[in-house]
């Protein structure tokens, strides 16, 4: 049974609307994160957070932004989507060790025409 | 630079035989090494995870190795189901910052024929 939820599951957007991806985890976890994920490749990060009102740019540049207002909820937006955001975005948590307990959701596939 | 390697890429088995998928990793300094299940469309399952000090762990009819002086590791499917057909990816942590991080092989596609 999956702790950490994410909305939609899949999403087929117009270039230029503005887009939220949900993610919340009920396992009190402080470490959360965003990955985004294009076939056949590797995860890349993109954003993480320490804890509320800490978030971080990860590896990849990424146009989107995110939030953590909540422990359990760290929502990604894109202001404007365009077709380069075509992507699998997947959010993770981690316990504070992030050794163990670094558990993902099921993504969210984003299409944008 | 920190990295993951998988080999194969890419592998088809018939249902029931065994399989060895390969991560080869030069992360350093080596804090964990974790082997995911992902199925199309959905986000990684974690299968095993090792620390320095394990050389195997099994997961049913997953068993995963670890040789942290070569810096090698393997994952070996027993009796493989068509279930089992996925991207199977190895995880590498450091010790070297307090986010622990994680670098990611590209994973092998196991496709598992009846």
């Amino acid at each position: 049974e999956a702790d950490i939820y994410q909305t939609p599951r899949y999403l087929v957007i117009g270039t230029g609307k503005k887009i939220t991806l949900e993610c919340s985890q009920t396992m009190g976890h402080d470490k959360m994160y965003w990955y985004q994920q294009d076939p056949g490749m590797e995860l890349h990060l993109i954003h993480y957070s320490y804890g509320v009102n800490s978030t971080e740019k990860g590896d990849l540049s990424s146009e989107s932004t995110v939030s953590r207002i909540r422990t359990e909820h760290f929502p990604l937006t894109l202001e404007s989507a365009r077709p380069s955001h075509t992507s699998q975005y997947l959010c993770a948590s981690s316990d504070q060790g992030g050794n163990y307990g670094y558990t993902f959701g099921s993504g969210t596939r984003l299409t944008v025409v | 630079k920190n990295q993951v390697e998988q080999s194969p890429q890419s592998l088809i088995i018939l249902e029931g035989k065994n399989c060895t998928l390969q991560c080869n990793y030069t992360v350093s300094p080596f804090s964990n090494l974790r082997w995911y299940k992902q199925d199309t469309g959905r986000g990684p399952v974690s299968l095993t995870i090792m620390t320095f000090s394990e050389n195997t762990k099994s997961n049913g009819r997953y068993t995963a190795t670890l040789d942290a002086d070569t810096k090698q590791s393997s994952l070996h499917i027993t009796a493989s189901q068509l279930s089992d057909s996925a991207s199977y990816i190895c995880v590498v942590s450091d010790r070297g910052s307090t986010l622990g991080r994680l670098y990611f092989g590209r994973g092998t596609q196991l496709t598992v024929w009846p």
